[in-house]
């Protein structure tokens, strides 16, 4: 079944404490990226990876890093969590833009910062 | 940058039509989105119009006129697990596949 999964789908932790959001699809999409949906604000794009080894900032990067060292894989990076990190953070995928390549949601994961 | 409105709820009866407006500004337009979120759920893809006029599949259709900077989703025969929210999404030229999304129409059908 071609998905895009997340991990872990809840996490509460607490203010500094490194964290790692994984994602991957089974797709061969070349394009990726990460989203955080906040309440009246909408889904904002973090960072983006047109393919392995390019990435770069979406509307909303500071707090977060990125790695894109396998096709399949993009993780999300939290360093140091604050609470205004809270969210819930969606990875996207799909093939590179061309004509109508949707991009495919994983189920998302639910972050607290304390 | 963009800027893309769409109102923030409607409500709706089963068996109805019901249409989403969405309108957007951009420096350079390539293609429009319609997803729909049901809470707590990810976003599913609905329809993409790129060109002028009307895609129709099924139940649900969208509308594009580039020249006016709006799009509206139609959705027919409602049923009670249509009510979630429907976002349009703008891709810019340039911009590789980078959605900007408007902030959702929560959609509700009552009996």
């Amino acid at each position: 079944e071609a998905q895009v999964t997340q991990n872990p789908r809840y996490l509460i932790t607490v203010t500094g404490k490194k964290l790692t959001v994984t994602c991957s699809q089974n797709m061969n999409h070349e394009y990726m990226s990460w989203y955080r949906q906040d309440p009246g604000l909408g889904l904002r794009q973090i960072y983006y990876s047109m393919n392995v080894e390019v990435t770069d900032k979406g509307d909303v990067p500071e707090g977060y890093k990125v790695s894109r060292k396998e096709k399949r894989n993009f993780p999300l990076i939290l360093e140091s969590p604050s609470p205004n990190q809270t969210s819930l953070y969606f990875c996207a995928s799909s093939q590179l833009p061309g004509q109508r390549y949707e991009q495919y949601f994983g189920p998302g994961t639910r972050l607290t910062v304390t | 940058g963009q800027n893309i409105d769409q109102p923030t709820e409607m409500t709706a009866t089963e068996g109805a039509i019901v249409q989403i407006n969405c309108t957007y500004q951009t420096s350079g337009f390539n293609g429009l989105f319609w997803y729909q979120q049901h809470a707590g759920e990810a976003p599913t893809f609905l329809s993409y119009n790129v060109l002028d006029g009307l895609e129709e599949k099924g139940r649900f259709s969208s509308f594009l006129s580039r020249s006016k900077g709006y799009s509206y989703l139609l959705l027919k025969e409602l049923q009670m697990k249509d009510s979630a929210s429907y976002l349009c999404a703008v891709r810019e030229r340039g911009g590789g596949n980078k959605l900007t999304f408007g902030t959702g129409t929560q959609l509700k059908v009552e009996l």
